[in-house]
C-alpha cells in the first residue's frame, strides 16, 4: 500500500441496507477525514478523527458512524442507507491540523 | 467556526490568458490555505499551498497570494492550458483537526 486507498470503488445498494465502506492509509498520519460530494457540488466534512481512539462531527453527520481502533483504519458505517446518501465519498489523512490533507480514490455509493 | 467563501463558481479563459480564483475566510485563527486541484472522476490533489507567515508563493505557472489583514488568499495561474480546465478549491485550516475547511468550488474551462 502506498498512501491512502478506499474500498469499494463503487457499490449500488439497496436502501435500509448497511453499509461500511472501508479507507486505509499507511503514511502514519495521525488525523483522517470522511468527506461526501454531490454530483457538481462541493467537499462536505462528515466525520473525523484527529488520533485513533478519538472521533468527531463534521457538517453532516447524520446517518453515519466512524471508528478509529487504530492509526491505519477509519471505516464510515452506513446503519441504514436512504438514497439521499448517494453520493462520492472521499477519505483524507494529515498528520493534523495546519497540515496538507491527502486524498483516497473515492468510493461511489449509490443508494436506491 | 471557519468558513470559506470562493469566487466564481465558474470561470472560462482563453488559452495562454491568465485566471485568477479568490477565497474570503472569517476564522482569524486560520494558518494554513491549500489549493486543491480535481479533474473529472478524480480525486482532489494538492497543487499548492501558502502559510500565514508567507504572503506570496510561486510554482511554475501557478501563484497564491494571502492577504491575513483582509482575510482572503487567491489563486493565480498564468500562460493556462486545456489541461488546467477541472474545478479548484481552496481550503482554510488552522492547528485544530476538525477546522479544515473547503470552499464551494470553481469549475475552470479553459477553451483552446
Amino acid at each position: 500500500i502506498a498512501g491512502i486507498t478506499q474500498a469499494p470503488t463503487s457499490q449500488i445498494l439497496a436502501a435500509g441496507r448497511r453499509m461500511t465502506l472501508r479507507c486505509t492509509q499507511d503514511m502514519r498520519h495521525n488525523a483522517m477525514y470522511w468527506y461526501r460530494q454531490d454530483l457538481g457540488l462541493g467537499l462536505r466534512l462528515i466525520h473525523y478523527s484527529n488520533t485513533a481512539g478519538t472521533t468527531g462531527k463534521g457538517e453532516v453527520p447524520d446517518g453515519y458512524s466512524v471508528s478509529r481502533a487504530n492509526t491505519d483504519d477509519f471505516p464510515l458505517t452506513l446503519a441504514s442507507a436512504v438514497p439521499s446518501q448517494t453520493s462520492v465519498y472521499f477519505c483524507a489523512s494529515n498528520r493534523g491540523g495546519g497540515d496538507t490533507q491527502y486524498f483516497g480514490p473515492g468510493t461511489r455509493l449509490t443508494v436506491l | 467556526g471557519e468558513n470559506v467563501e470562493q469566487h466564481p463558481s465558474t470561470l472560462s479563459v482563453q488559452e495562454g490568458d491568465s485566471a485568477v480564483i479568490k477565497c474570503t475566510y472569517s476564522d482569524s485563527a486560520s494558518n494554513y490555505f491549500p489549493w486543491y486541484k480535481q479533474e473529472l472522476g478524480k480525486r482532489p490533489q494538492l497543487i499548492i499551498d501558502i502559510r500565514s507567515n508567507v504572503g506570496e508563493k510561486k510554482d511554475q505557472r501557478i501563484a497564491v497570494t494571502l492577504n491575513k489583514t483582509a482575510k482572503h488568499f487567491s489563486l493565480h495561474i498564468t500562460e493556462t492550458q486545456p489541461e488546467d480546465s477541472a474545478v479548484y478549491f481552496c481550503a482554510a485550516s488552522s492547528d485544530y483537526g476538525q477546522n479544515f475547511v473547503f470552499g464551494p468550488g470553481t469549475r475552470l474551462s479553459v477553451l483552446p
